[in-house]
């Protein structure tokens, strides 16, 4: 069975005070790993897909790597409108073999 | 486009009452799913399709049927609700580009309460 782990459940950062979110991942045989951003109230909206080890994907203050057991999210100088909840998933075969990892609550303090 | 929409945004019901939850999609994908996601446990598959006329079950689709007669839309339908169907629902359509799947796109959410 695919499991995913993410850690922190929560981190509470100071405007500017980089940091990295990581997802632990157990997949028989990992077709994509996925990033989301969701916001109270909302769906989860994307922000990043990976597909083999020691690939990187970068979006402004973010950057997303992923190495053969886990991924990390990493936060360069956040701010403020960078907080919400950070969702991992990975897919391990078809459309219905997605695992969502239970999220990583950020809150950017100015 | 507007992407992926639901209806409705809130609603209540009584235990026993049936009722459906609308999604739709103007993107022309041809895979689209169900989920819930409730407080420690993630997002949850309930019943994805893979085409019009597909339909099969996820991890919990105890309770709940689907149907997708078209590419556009994907109806959820509570037979008969319960108190532990108290939920948020998510609607999500994606795509497959060759070998490859790509991310999926949510709604904005249907936040359910069983009485």
């Amino acid at each position: 069975e695919d499991q995913v782990t993410q850690s922190p459940e929560a981190l509470r950062l100071q405007e500017g005070e980089s940091s990295s979110l990581n997802c632990s991942y157990t997949v028989s045989g990992l077709r994509g790993l996925f990033w989301y951003r969701q916001d109270p109230g909302k769906g989860p909206e994307f922000l990043f897909t990976l597909y083999s080890a020691g690939e990187e994907k970068e979006k402004e203050r973010l950057k997303a790597t992923l190495t053969k057991k886990e991924s990390f999210l990493h936060i360069t100088a956040p701010k403020p409108e960078d907080s919400a909840t950070y969702l991992c998933a990975v897919q391990s075969g078809g459309y219905q073999k997605v695992t969502f990892g239970t999220g990583t609550k950020l809150q950017v303090i100015p | 486009n507007a992407g992926v929409t639901q209806t409705p945004k809130f609603q209540v019901l009584k235990t026993g009452q049936s009722m459906t939850l609308q999604c739709a999609q103007d993107m022309n994908h041809e895979y689209m799913s169900w989920y819930r996601q409730d407080p420690g446990m993630g997002l949850r598959l309930i019943h994805y399709s893979v085409g019009a006329g597909i339909t099969d079950q996820g991890e919990v689709p105890n309770g709940y049927n689907v149907s997708r007669s078209t590419t556009e839309d994907f109806p959820l339908r509570l037979l008969s609700a319960a108190p532990s169907q108290t939920s948020v629902y998510f609607c999500a359509s994606s795509y497959r580009t060759g070998s490859s799947y790509n991310e999926q796109f949510f709604g904005p959410g249907t936040r359910l309460t069983v009485l």
